[in-house]
């Protein structure tokens, strides 16, 4: 149980172009997701926590014009990286929180994001 | 907020050896302590975990102790196979959120 569906798990685009990336919670309800950037040979950053019906919650120094995140659904988050450029390649990760007696976290399986 | 640190940046230990990785964390109110492995390319890997209400759990060959006092909670791996090579990442959440604070990760070898 707890699986997150994330796609797409790589993508090339050219610079100036928009990406869309989506999350998807296949076996519960995932009010809160989060988005994760990783670079190569270092830890997951938190980008921004998203709820599902309200507007995400960025993190110190992510813009959010530049990163846009919806939260429409229960079950799907998607991360928009628009005019993209190559700085912004890196592995971008999503996780959803789930609840049962306790709490936890499931990962999305990560898109590798390359931009030239 | 919290703050993890994640020791060491790597560890090369020989097949069959120990190896240990420690993070200690800012917020004394945190009491939820995972660890993950990575694998390259790959999501994170739930691997074991801890609340703040034991001193130790065990799975096999992976354990995690906690010291509250000192806030320091540490991965042992026992026997170590080259299987287990990989990137290990502890988090702690922030707190009043439901956000995990991450650490630097370990690159551990193991070396046949």
């Amino acid at each position: 149980g707890a699986v997150v569906s994330q796609h797409p798990s790589w993508v090339i685009c050219k610079s100036g172009t928009s990406v869309k990336i989506e999350c998807r919670s296949l076996d519960f309800q995932a009010t809160t997701m989060f988005w994760y950037r990783q670079f190569p040979k270092q830890s997951l950053m938190l980008m921004a926590t998203s709820n599902e019906g309200s507007k995400a919650t960025y993190e110190q120094g992510v813009e959010k014009d530049k990163f846009l995140i919806n939260h429409a659904s229960l079950t799907l988050s998607t991360l928009t990286v628009t005019s993209a450029h190559p700085e912004d390649s890196s592995f971008y990760i999503c996780s959803a929180l789930y609840r049962g007696t306790g709490y936890g976290y499931t990962f999305g399986s990560g898109t590798r994001l390359t931009v030239v | 907020g919290e703050n993890v640190e994640q020791h060491p940046s790597t560890l090369s230990v020989q097949e069959g050896d120990s190896a240990v990785i420690k993070c200690t964390y800012s917020d004394s109110a945190s009491n939820y302590f995972p660890w993950y492995k990575q694998e390259l390319g790959k999501r994170p890997q739930l691997i074991i975990d801890i609340r703040s209400n034991v001193g130790e759990k065990k799975d096999q060959r992976i354990a995690v102790t906690l010291n509250k006092t000192a806030k320091h909670f540490s991965l042992h791996i026992t026997e170590t196979q080259p299987e287990d090579s990989a990137v290990y990442f502890c988090a702690a959440p922030s707190s009043g959120t439901y956000k995990y604070i991450f650490g630097t990760g370990t690159r551990l070898k193991v070396l046949a």
